[in-house]
């Protein structure tokens, strides 16, 4: 059984749209990430939350916004949509701040 | 911001060869280096961290950690068909932030 879900795994979006991607995780962890991978960058750290807090913040644009409605949930919410937005992105996590990192099998955005 | 350079870009090698990968990392303070698999259309995977100057073995991998060089290098000996992936080294700093490079893509031929 999948310890990691993320939906949907493929995203189609216009330019200026707003999208949720979502991220469960089953494996009882207290850390929480996000993580984006683009065609032509290397896996880039977003956010990470620990207890349902942010503890760190990567991103830039406030068009990105985590949200964490239960202790196991991270969904992520992108506002105003651009094409260079379009990439695979990675929830993960980790029993705390710290530790082994688990990823889940990635949202592929793409925005039109 | 860590910057983390990995060569080579690609590697080719015979099944049963030794697959030598290099990680070259610019934070010398960098609490531990993880070495990551990542399978075409899934989540990368934890290998095997390293925390101190030296090696460490885990079956048929080794890491090399020299922190005086910035480099770190995974060994995998035996290589199966199976191994073919991509490998990440990343890097990660005292705040639990992890740095990846852009990866070596290995092809283990049967």
């Amino acid at each position: 059984d999948p310890k990691i879900i993320q939906k949907p795994k493929y995203l189609v979006a216009v330019t200026g749209s707003e999208k949720i991607l979502i991220c469960e995780q089953y494996l009882g962890h207290n850390a929480m990430y996000w993580y984006r991978q683009s065609a032509k960058k290397p896996l880039e750290f977003m956010f990470s939350y620990s207890y349902q807090k942010l503890m760190d913040n990567q991103t830039a644009s406030s068009r990105f916004q985590p949200q964490s409605s239960k202790k196991n949930h991270l969904d992520l919410q992108i506002t105003a949509l651009k094409p260079d937005d379009s990439a695979t992105y990675f929830c993960a996590s980790s029993q705390e701040t710290g530790g082994e990192q688990y990823f889940g099998p990635g949202t592929r955005l793409t925005v039109l | 911001q860590e910057k983390v350079q990995q060569s080579p870009e690609s590697l080719i090698v015979p099944e049963g060869a030794m697959s030598s990968l290099n990680c070259t990392f610019s934070n010398s303070a960098s609490q531990s280096i993880w070495w990551y698999q990542q399978h075409p259309g899934k989540g990368p995977e934890a290998l095997i961290s390293i925390f101190s100057n030296g090696n460490k073995k885990e079956g048929r991998l080794t890491v090399y950690l020299n922190r005086a060089s910035l480099h770190v290098s995974l060994h995998i000996r035996d290589s199966q068909p199976s191994d073919s992936a991509v490998y990440l080294c990343a890097p990660r700093n005292s705040n639990n932030r992890i740095f990846f490079g852009d990866g070596t893509q290995l092809v283990v031929k049967p």
